[in-house]
């Protein structure tokens, strides 16, 4: 067990619908990132949050958004879906910039289906 | 913007040695990690180097070097249970992590 906790495990949803992926990160972890993993494909980065800012952005389309909350779980927000949004979606954590510490813990993902 | 290249598959017996080769393009680089991820499960962390030179952990060693953008992870002794993908991921500015497309190991009797 990595500490961080996804919710749903699984989504299943229709098309043109939105649907809220939610993360808690490791005690003590102020970074969350949030990747996409399609099938058989590598883990493509989305975005990342700092203790409540948001840090980095990768090819996140606009249809996606998140937010990293005070009490530093973070929801990932996918609206307007399409079939090729299928994809398992991962959240990690990390402890703050600068440390030694480098390791990143993933969640057990979230699979969401489109149909 | 970052970039990496792995090599998409490798296969290996039980017992061989095998080396996955990382090499990469980016900015504001801190060092290079190895993950490992079987099928249906999270990614794990392997091992990290910041420095150039050679890491090891048990059977598992990762070496970079700075000066030519590349790295990789060597896998000795292999056993059935190493057979998974192995991502190469640069960090970078904030503790950015970015993953290479992975490496898709496959170890036979």
């Amino acid at each position: 067990d990595s500490g961080v906790t996804q919710t749903p495990k699984h989504l299943i949803t229709a098309t043109g619908q939105r649907v809220t992926l939610r993360c808690s990160p490791r005690s003590g972890d102020l970074s969350v990132y949030w990747y996409q993993q399609s099938l058989d494909q590598g883990l493509q980065f989305l975005i990342q949050y700092y203790n409540g800012e948001e840090r980095a952005k990768g090819n996140i389309l606009e249809r996606f958004s998140a937010q990293q909350f005070p009490d530093l779980h973070s929801e990932l927000n996918l609206s307007s879906l399409e079939l090729g949004d299928s994809a398992l979606y991962f959240c990690a954590s990390s402890v703050s910039p600068g440390t030694e510490n480098t390791e990143a813990f993933f969640g057990q993902g979230t699979r969401l289906t489109v149909v | 913007g970052q970039s990496l290249e792995q090599p998409s598959e490798v296969t290996a017996v039980e017992g061989a040695i095998v080396q996955i080769n990382c090499t990469y393009q980016t900015s504001g680089f801190y060092g290079l990690s190895w993950y490992q991820q079987h099928d249906g499960g999270a990614p794990t962390f392997l091992s990290y180097n910041a420095l150039d030179g050679l890491e090891e952990t048990g059977r598992f060693s990762s070496f970079l070097s700075r000066s030519d953008s590349y790295g990789y992870l060597l896998l000795q002794e292999l056993q059935m249970k190493d057979s998974a993908s192995y991502f190469c991921a640069v960090r970078g500015g904030y503790n950015k992590l970015i993953f290479g497309a992975g490496t898709r190991l496959a170890v036979h009797p």
